[in-house]
Formats: structure tokens, C-alpha cells, sequence
């Protein structure tokens, strides 16, 4: 079945480093792609997206390629904050298959950032 | 927009009690999704509705459980004769058809059964 592998944390980075989140995924169909984030206390939220081959996706920073030929959907951003701490979770919704579109997560990766 | 709510945000019951969590969307979305969420991993799907009709449901979901939505808006899910492994955080989720499946999150019911 369809699934997500992200790399495991927790990840630790000194503020204004460069952060790279590696997300790989197995789809059957052609899958949209998502990043949300959680941060400490609240409930999911959307980051970005994209929704088919080579479309980028980026918000407040952060970005993500859609590379089917390596079934990748790394996360980066140039300039990490303290207030980035968070836990990432990569995502797909394949849209075909018969699937009604839910999510699949992978694990999650924690991110800290020190100032 | 009030985004997604989700209530009560905290439940602690005994085991083989009933529970029941209800959700209310994105006024204007008309799908909603509920997931399950354990500690170290990522949101795992339960069911899924579009407007008042339960399209799909996991194999996680047990005959304990059931989800209904109406009249396609607020959705409740119960479980019956909890059980200890029922602790989790239960997420309900909701979108509107042609966005892409962008998904919006609520807060989440954090179960404990004790």
C-alpha cells in the first residue's frame, strides 16, 4: 500500500542554519504531496503542498519539490528560527486507486532549534 | 472562518465506558475526515465523510466505533467498551472538494482510559 518514510529525529540545528527534512513516499497512483507542522501544544497545520510533478510548494520560508523520479518531497528551508521548533510530518493523498483522498502520514520529525 | 473545532479537548475515562467526540468543520467544507494519533507517530485514518454520506472507513476502526455526520455538517464519533489501547489523540479534519484535498485540522480530543 501507500505509504511515507521522513526521516527520524530529533533534529537540532543553531538558528539561521540550513534545514533539510528528508521525506520519501510509495504511491500506486499519482499522489498529492503535503507538509504540515505541528508546534508544541496546537493541532496540524498545512504548510505546503503540491500536486504533481516538478511543482514546487513553499510557505513562510519553507519549500518542497515534487520529484517523482526519486519519489521525494524534501523539506528545506535556508534560515531556521527558534520559532520553527516544531514537529514536521510529510504526507500524500493519492488520488487514484479509489481512494477518497485521506491522508498518510509519515512519523513525524522533530525539529529544536537553539538560538 | 473559525477553523475546525473539536469537543471536548480532554477525556478521561474507564475502561468499558462509552465516549463520544464531536467535530464541527469549516462551515462551508463538505468532506471531514477523523484520524487517530499515538504518541510518536503521525495522524493514522479512521473514516472519512462527504457531506452526510460515510464513504470509507478503516481497518482501524473496529466495531467499537462509529462515526456519524447528520446532515453533512458537525460529525460525532463514539466509542463503545473502551479499552486501554483506545488512548490516543483522535483528529478530525475537514476540506472542500476541487482544493486539492488541502485538509484543515482541528485541535484534537485527547482520550485517556484508565
Amino acid at each position: 500500500g501507500d505509504s511515507v518514510t521522513q526521516m527520524e529525529g530529533p533534529v537540532t540545528l543553531s538558528e539561521e542554519a540550513f534545514l533539510t527534512i528528508n521525506c520519501t513516499y510509495t504511491a500506486t497512483g499519482y499522489p498529492s504531496l503535503f507538509w504540515y507542522v505541528q508546534y508544541p501544544g496546537e493541532g496540524l497545520q498545512l504548510l505546503l503542498k503540491a500536486t504533481k510533478a516538478d511543482d514546487k510548494g513553499s510557505n513562510k520560508g519553507f519549500e518542497a519539490t515534487y520529484r517523482k523520479e526519486t519519489t521525494s518531497f524534501h523539506l528545506e528551508k535556508g534560515s531556521v528560527q527558534v520559532s520553527d521548533s516544531a514537529v514536521y510530518f510529510c504526507a500524500l493523498s493519492d488520488r487514484g486507486g479509489g481512494s477518497q483522498g485521506n491522508l498518510i502520514f509519515g512519523k513525524g520529525t522533530k525539529l529544536s532549534v537553539k538560538p | 472562518d473559525t477553523g475546525v473545532s473539536q469537543n471536548p479537548r480532554h477525556k478521561i475515562t474507564k475502561r468499558g465506558q462509552n465516549v463520544t467526540f464531536r467535530c464541527d468543520p469549516i462551515s462551508e467544507h463538505n468532506r471531514l475526515y477523523w484520524y487517530r494519533q499515538t504518541l510518536g507517530q503521525g495522524p493514522e485514518f479512521l473514516t472519512y465523510f462527504q457531506n452526510e454520506a460515510q464513504l470509507e472507513k478503516s481497518r482501524l476502526l473496529s466495531d467499537r466505533f462509529s462515526a456519524e455526520r447528520p446532515k453533512g455538517s458537525f460529525s460525532t464519533l463514539e466509542i463503545q467498551r473502551t479499552e486501554q489501547g483506545d488512548s490516543a489523540m483522535y483528529l478530525c479534519a475537514s476540506s472542500l472538494t476541487g482544493t486539492g484535498n488541502e485538509q484543515y485540522f482541528g485541535p484534537g480530543t485527547r482520550l485517556t482510559v484508565t
